[in-house]
């Protein structure tokens, strides 16, 4: 497609479950971010990959938080044992490289009941 | 740190009526600024940029203009129209590479006619 794709667009757990989020960025770009967004805030950065590199994650909350993108190309964000404040929207973000204007998806709402 | 802080909102206006929307910024350097822009149900969608001062970034009617002796980027429009109703971000990269964005609270704009 010609812009970033998340899936799923809504997911719905229960405390303790863990969770996949899936990105697909634009095609050929090098640069992959995550945010999280909170009701009623800004994004914040979670993490950063230039092709399969993981460069930054500094703004992971809590080693419940996993991403990765092993062929430099789709990446998932992986949360375990859910809890109730990782309720958001999850944006992802794409970039020709370092430097060049990022294209965001439309974000995976994330429900924690 | 590096930081952005925007006006709050909701911000009110009648169709054709002039928008600012206020912006300053808080940084080591002189780093690239941006407005972002997020209608309902949607990822952000970059509005306009600036990479230096005194640069003005324009983009659909939307202004801002770089002053680093005020640190403000704010955003104005001559006329708005009900399909500008949307959330509003200021943000710029963070220090550390990676193009890292820091965003704004956001700005809700509602536009009635």
């Amino acid at each position: 497609g010609a812009g970033v794709s998340q899936s799923p667009r809504y997911k719905v757990a229960k405390r303790g479950q863990d969770v996949a989020l899936r990105c697909d960025p634009i095609s050929g770009h090098v640069s992959l971010f995550w945010y999280q967004q909170a009701l009623g805030q800004g994004p914040e950065f979670l993490t950063y990959f230039q092709n399969e590199a993981q460069l930054d994650k500094s703004g992971l909350p809590s080693d419940r938080f996993f991403a990765e993108r092993p062929e430099g190309s789709v990446s998932t964000l992986k949360i375990q044992r859910t809890q109730q404040e990782d309720s958001a929207v999850y944006l992802c973000a794409s970039s020709l490289a370092g430097g060049q204007p990022q294209h965001f998806g439309d974000g995976t709402r994330l429900s924690i009941l | 740190g590096d930081s952005v802080t925007q006006m709050e909102g909701p911000v009110t206006l009648s169709e054709e009526a002039f928008l600012t929307i206020n912006c300053t910024y808080t940084a080591t350097g002189y780093p690239s600024l941006f407005w972002y822009v997020q209608y309902p149900g949607e990822g952000l969608q970059l509005l306009l940029k600036a990479t230096k001062a005194d640069d003005k970034g324009s983009n659909k009617g939307f202004e801002a203009t770089y002053r680093k002796e005020t640190t403000s980027f704010h955003l104005e429009k001559g006329s708005v129209q009900v399909s500008d109703s949307a959330v509003y971000f200021c943000a710029l990269p963070l220090t550390g590479g990676g193009n890292k964005l820091t965003f704004g609270t956001g700005t809700q704009l509602k536009v009635e006619l």
